[in-house]
């Protein structure tokens, strides 16, 4: 069975800076690119960036790129999502979720919250 | 960046009847697009890919169809369990991949 768990998220000041981390299990980690997808409270779901299977090809939104940075760890079967400079904007519960030109699988889901 | 602009906003149907979604990409995607269902307080599940493939698992209920620019998802007698919300995505050009603003399913 796919599961993808993530954890780190919490409430940050803005400004200042949070690290991501998804646990992938029940499939071959490194086979696959991964992606982080957010939503704001309430709101609609907005992709954040994307890693190949082997960290050869990254992408980011615009409204991250600069501040975040995607990485994964294939020995660990962990994907990470460091997050710098935050805003009350990236509040929003961030999925980590498989890639196979769409997404086939989801976490659960943390909450990331910027606010003083 | 390829928009989508998905219809309707919300929806209220009664159970057993057929229900339709409609997503409008800015340009032709060639049927490069999936469709999720997201429950109250869970993660989006993904129902349809390539347009109009049900993912395993799926209730054969559920169905995608359409090209170029113009794509539905049809729901037929809908149970109490397809309350949700639902959210078209397409992925033939990315990045950035870019989801529709979602529809909220509910029952009359």
């Amino acid at each position: 069975e796919v599961q993808l768990v993530e954890s780190g998220g919490g409430l940050v000041q803005p400004g200042r800076s949070l690290k991501l981390s998804c646990v992938a299990s029940g499939f071959t980690f490194s086979n696959y690119g991964m992606n982080w997808i957010r939503q704001a409270p309430g709101k609609g779901l907005e992709w954040v960036a994307y890693i190949s299977s082997g960290s050869s090809y990254i992408y980011y939104a615009e409204t991250v790129k600069g501040r975040f940075t995607i990485s994964r760890d294939n020995a660990k079967n962990t994907l990470y999502l460091q997050m710098t400079s935050l805003r009350s904007e990236d509040t929003a519960l961030y999925y980590c979720a498989r890639h196979i030109n769409y997404v086939d699988y989801w976490g659960q889901g943390v909450m990331v919250t910027v606010s003083s | 960046d390829i928009q989508m602009t998905q219809s309707p906003a919300s929806l209220s149907a009664s159970l057993g009847e057929t229900v339709t979604i409609e997503c409008r990409a800015s340009e032709d995607i060639y049927n490069g697009l999936a469709w999720y269902q997201q429950k109250p307080g869970k993660s989006p599940q993904l129902l349809i890919y390539n347009a109009n493939s049900l993912h395993t698992g799926v209730p054969s209920r559920f169905s995608g169809s359409g090209s170029g620019t113009q794509y539905s998802l049809k729901i037929n007698s809908l149970q109490s369990e397809d309350v949700a919300s639902y959210f078209c995505q397409q992925y033939y050009d990315y990045p950035p991949y870019t989801f529709g603003a979602g529809t909220k399913l509910e029952l009359k």
